[in-house]
Parts: C-alpha cells; sequence; structure tokens
C-alpha cells in the first residue's frame, strides 16, 4: 500500500508566521487531497492537487490562504499562510489507492498550534 | 451542509460486545463507503469499505451492513476489544467524474472496557 510520510508532524507557530508542510508519497499517484481535521472533529477537504494544474478547493478555502504546490507525482505541499489561532488543526494529507482498490491513505498529520 | 450523517457520537462497550455505528447519507450519486478507524496522533486507516451493490461485506470482525434504499450504512464490531477503542469515521465518494473527494461523517468515539 502507499506509504505517506508528512512533515513536520507538529510544530507550535506565532500568530501572522506561515508554515509549510510537506506530503511525500512512496508511488506516482495522480490526485493528492488535503484535509483540516480541528480537535475532536471531522476532516473536512481543503483542497485536491493535480500534478500539472492548479489545485481545487472546496468552499470556504482560498487559495491566498492554503496556497498548495504540486511539482511532481509523489510529492505535495500545503501552506498555511498569516496564521491565526483558529487555524490551530491537524493537516493531513492522502491519496487515493494502496488499500485496496479504491481506498484512501493518510499520512499522520501535521498537528499546528497557533499562538 | 452535512451529507453523511453518523451516530451516536461516542459509543462505550464491554469488552467482547458489539459496537454498532450508524451512516446516513442523502447523495445518490455515492458510490463507495469505507470506514476510517483513527488512533490518537494518527492519521485514519482504511478499515472496511463497501460498494452499493452489496448488502454486507465482513471481514474479520468487522461487518458493514448495507441498505440502499434507505441510504444508510452500519460498521459492527463483533467481540469488542479494548484495542479497538478509536474514533470510527463513515465517508462516502463519487466516481471518477466527480473527483474522488471523500465526504466524512462527524466520527464516533469508541470506547472499549476491558
Amino acid at each position: 500500500s502507499a506509504v505517506i510520510s508528512q512533515k513536520p508532524s507538529r510544530d507550535i507557530c506565532q500568530r501572522g508566521t506561515s508554515l509549510t508542510i510537506q506530503c511525500q508519497v512512496d508511488s506516482q499517484v495522480t490526485m493528492m487531497f488535503w484535509y483540516r481535521q480541528q480537535p475532536g472533529q471531522s476532516l473536512t477537504l481543503i483542497a485536491t492537487a493535480n500534478q500539472g494544474s492548479e489545485a481545487t478547493y472546496e468552499s470556504g478555502f482560498v487559495i491566498d490562504k492554503f496556497p498548495i504546490s504540486r511539482p511532481n507525482l509523489t510529492f505535495s505541499t500545503l501552506t498555511v499562510s498569516n496564521m491565526s489561532p483558529e487555524d490551530s488543526s491537524i493537516y493531513l494529507c492522502s491519496v487515493r489507492g494502496g488499500q485496496g482498490l479504491d481506498g484512501y491513505t493518510f499520512g499522520s498529520g501535521t498537528r499546528l498550534t497557533v499562538v | 451542509q452535512q451529507q453523511v450523517k453518523q451516530s451516536p457520537q461516542s459509543l462505550i462497550v464491554q469488552k467482547g460486545g458489539i459496537s454498532i455505528i450508524n451512516c446516513a447519507y442523502e447523495n445518490t450519486a455515492f458510490d463507495y463507503f469505507p470506514w476510517y478507524q483513527q488512533f490518537p496522533g494518527k492519521g485514519p486507516a482504511l478499515l472496511i469499505a463497501i460498494r452499493p451493490d452489496v448488502s454486507e461485506k465482513k471481514e474479520g470482525r468487522f461487518t458493514i451492513s448495507f441498505n440502499k434504499s434507505a441510504k444508510q450504512f452500519s460498521l459492527h464490531i463483533m467481540d469488542s476489544q479494548p484495542g479497538d477503542s478509536a474514533t470510527y469515521f463513515c465517508a462516502a465518494s463519487m466516481n471518477k467524474a466527480a473527483g474522488n473527494k471523500l465526504t466524512f461523517g462527524g466520527g464516533t468515539r469508541v470506547l472499549v472496557k476491558p
């Protein structure tokens, strides 16, 4: 199954700064997904990142706040810009495939605390 | 708009008992229904999944029951063990044309008491 490495695993950041989260997959995948999971809550899709095209953002998420790069088929980054305490969450990347024909694999997440 | 509703929010079961978690969906275009298990500090891990052409799927102690007409599906954990204590999420997605996005239910925190 696909193995996802996500960095950093956690960080504490000052408000107003930006943090870039990296997601590395051990196999080539067409689509990568970025999710946010607020404390004790479910997962909400931020955007879908396809290699070679602009990311597709879900309602409530904008590129200026969460710019995404997808330079190749195994790597993506999500930046959380101009952070506020409300951005404190777990951010997870995910890819389709590996765990069965339709399974989605998730990274371990980046636990972000904004102070 | 929450497209996948999950209940209960939390569940306490004795070791050896049955844990039952229910989900209901609204969008009939959904064609893939996975369940994920998440331990603290970890990402969700796929537990079991079903497609709507099947009414039940069993893998070990985990069973999905699917009712297409009612737009409901449920997870049964038989012989629950303390190691099953985790948060469980149901989810649903559509076919490739819709981008394969997963929509998650709200989650159920399961505690199995020894």
